[in-house]
């Protein structure tokens, strides 16, 4: 399958602070990635829909101000926790789409902890 | 109701018994589902894509039932790392707002035991 790169794959910050979470498709181009957020024993949670050179798409109850999504190219979206605080402590997880179908492939995931 | 629905578990398997769970979805236009699993603290990993009636790979069979809206995956002599909790995946429907999006069960928990 293809293969999604992200990076950092855990971070520890102090409340307040911001947190970059970058997303690459490796062996192709992705003009849609998606940002997953999934607390412990739940299900992955779509938050948002990152297109190339445009606008992200943010499902409902997601504050686009506070995640900021960036996809500046087709190998890459990064995602931004503004402000994160300790409810924001999650496991983050992109995924690329294959323009060919609908097939998502995921890169390891961010473990995220606020502190 | 959800979109798409799984039984929690979790199935405890003997070592080479065969196990098999279903996951409904509401959508009745979803022409493509998918199986994922998810190893504990991990991203999803593909497992199989069902566009038809069904289709096998090795151990693993996935059947669709459009009738009765459900998805089934079985898996034949269980191994050891076959333990991990499955993903029910449906597209999230032909509209605009949801093109290219994925419905995901809550995931069904296997554990295979010695």
């Amino acid at each position: 399958g293809a293969v999604v790169s992200q990076h950092p794959s855990r971070v520890i910050c102090k409340s307040g602070t911001s947190v970059k979470i970058e997303c690459r498709s490796l062996d192709f181009q992705a003009t849609t990635m998606f940002w997953y957020r999934q607390f412990p024993k739940q299900s992955l949670m779509l938050m948002a829909t990152s297109n190339e050179g445009s606008k992200a798409t943010y499902e409902q109850g997601v504050e686009k101000d506070k995640f900021l999504i960036n996809h500046a190219s087709l190998t890459l979206s990064t995602l931004t926790v503004t402000s994160a605080h300790p409810e924001d402590s999650s496991f983050y997880i992109c995924s690329a789409q294959l323009t060919s179908g609908r097939v998502q492939f995921f890169g390891p995931g961010t473990r995220l902890t606020v502190l | 109701r959800k979109e798409v629905e799984q039984d929690p578990g979790p199935f405890n398997v003997p070592e080479g018994a065969t196990v098999a769970f279903n996951c409904t979805y509401s959508n009745s236009a979803s022409q493509s589902f998918f199986w994922y699993r998810q190893d504990c603290r991990k991203e999803p990993k593909l497992l199989m894509s069902v566009y038809s009636s069904g289709n096998e790979d090795g151990r693993f069979t996935a059947q669709l039932n459009r009738a009765s809206q459900y998805i089934s995956l079985l898996i034949r002599d269980s191994k050891l790392s076959d333990s991990a909790t499955y993903l029910c995946v449906a597209p999230g429907g032909r509209t605009t707002d949801s093109w290219g999006k994925l419905q995901f069960g809550a995931g069904t928990q296997v554990v295979v035991t010695p």
